[in-house]
Parts: C-alpha cells; sequence; structure tokens
C-alpha cells in the first residue's frame, strides 16, 4: 500500500526566507509524486508533478521539488517566500499502474509566512 | 476550458438526511474521482469513475454511491447522513493521465 508522510503539520518562515516542505513516500511500483497546494474555502491546485521524468521538478508560483528515490523523499522548496505563499500544502502519491487515479495524501502542511 | 465545476458550494443537512453532490468535470475529461476532506482524517479517497464505470472505490461504507453520466458529469450520494460526514467533498477529474484538476468543493454540514 501507498502511503505520504509529511513533517511538520505547521511550519513558518520570514520572507523573503527559504521555504521547505518535508515529503517521504511508501510505494512498492514506481510512483507519480505530486504537490498541491490549498488556499482557504478553495480546492487543491496543483503545483507541480513527478512521474518518472527528471528528478527536479519545477512548478508554478516559484517551487519545486527533487525525487530522491534512496531517501524516499520529494520535499518541496521555495528559495524566497513571499506573503502570498501562506497556505495549507498536500503531498500526494498515485499508483503509477496504468489508468489508476487514487491519490494518496499526506496529512497537509500549513505554511505561515511572518512579515 | 472552464474548470471542475460542483454544486452546491454548500449544503446543511440533518442526520439521517440523504444528499446529492453533483461534479462538471473539465471539458474532455473522463475520469471523475471524489475526495472527502476532514480535519481529522485529511484527503481520504472515496471513488473514481471512467466512462460510466466506477473503476476504483476507497474504504467507506455503503451508504457513499456514486456514478457517472454518458456525459462524463458524476453526482455522489449519501444516506442517512451522519453527524461524522461533515466535510468539505471535492472533487477531480482527469484526462487519463496522471494529473487531477480538483474543483472548489461542497462543504457539507450534517446537524
Amino acid at each position: 500500500a501507498q502511503s505520504v508522510t509529511q513533517l511538520g503539520s505547521h511550519v513558518s518562515v520570514s520572507e523573503g526566507a527559504l521555504v521547505l516542505l518535508r515529503c517521504n513516500y511508501s510505494s512498492s511500483v514506481p510512483p507519480y509524486l505530486f504537490w498541491y497546494v490549498q488556499y482557504p474555502n478553495q480546492g487543491l491546485q496543483l503545483l507541480l508533478k513527478y512521474t518518472s521524468a527528471a528528478t527536479l521538478v519545477k512548478g508554478i508560483n516559484g517551487f519545486e521539488a527533487e525525487f530522491k528515490k534512496s531517501e524516499t523523499s520529494f520535499h518541496l522548496t521555495k528559495p524566497s517566500a513571499h506573503m502570498s505563499d501562506a497556505a495549507e500544502y498536500f503531498c500526494a502519491v498515485s499508483d503509477g499502474r496504468q489508468g489508476a487515479q487514487k491519490l494518496v495524501f499526506g496529512q497537509g502542511t500549513r505554511l505561515t509566512i511572518n512579515p | 476550458k472552464a474548470g471542475v465545476t460542483q454544486t452546491p458550494r454548500y449544503l446543511i443537512k440533518t442526520r439521517g438526511q440523504q444528499v446529492t453532490l453533483s461534479c462538471s468535470p473539465i471539458s474532455g475529461h473522463r475520469s471523475v474521482s471524489w475526495y472527502q476532506q476532514t480535519p481529522g482524517q485529511g484527503l481520504q479517497f472515496l471513488f473514481e469513475y471512467f466512462s460510466e464505470t466506477q473503476r476504483n472505490k476507497g474504504n467507506f461504507p455503503g451508504r457513499f454511491s456514486g456514478r457517472q453520466f454518458s456525459n462524463s458529469r458524476s453526482e455522489m450520494n449519501v444516506s442517512t447522513l451522519e453527524l461524522g460526514d461533515s466535510a468539505l467533498y471535492l472533487c477531480a477529474s482527469s484526462s487519463g493521465g496522471r494529473v487531477q484538476f480538483f474543483g472548489p468543493g461542497t462543504r457539507l454540514t450534517v446537524l
């Protein structure tokens, strides 16, 4: 069975500082990995995805993530935090089998940006 | 292209009632998945429909059901509502690739 663990339910950084949100996964098959962001009272917006191509994935809003198979990790980073980045972030894994659309999510990390 | 739409956005029901939520996927997308989001359990997969057939199912009781129409629009139904069914219900559509696009959700409150 697949699972995702996000380390830290709350992360607080200063505006302009590095953002690092941690995600570790467990999967018995080659995984597809995703980061989604959720703003208050909204649905989930895709930030980026890893689908077995390049291990360093660039997403929207300046975010990127690196797939490390040896560490079973897919951490999300952004060099310089902006106030608008305050939101909840979810890491998710999908079974790589053809046609499988089930996403398994981590518990989420709430990111707070301090002025 | 218009995104995934869900109706209604907010719903208040009482215990024992049933409810139907609707989801219209992105045009051309044939896969529709449903998720439940609660503070305690987080985001959990309910089921997925593709070409009017349920293709995947999560670990939810039979009170939760769904269907998909020939135009790919989907509905989910919850019968005999319980207080614990209060949640944000999210619908996502996919063109058959790996990426799912989410709608804004329907917030269900059960009193």
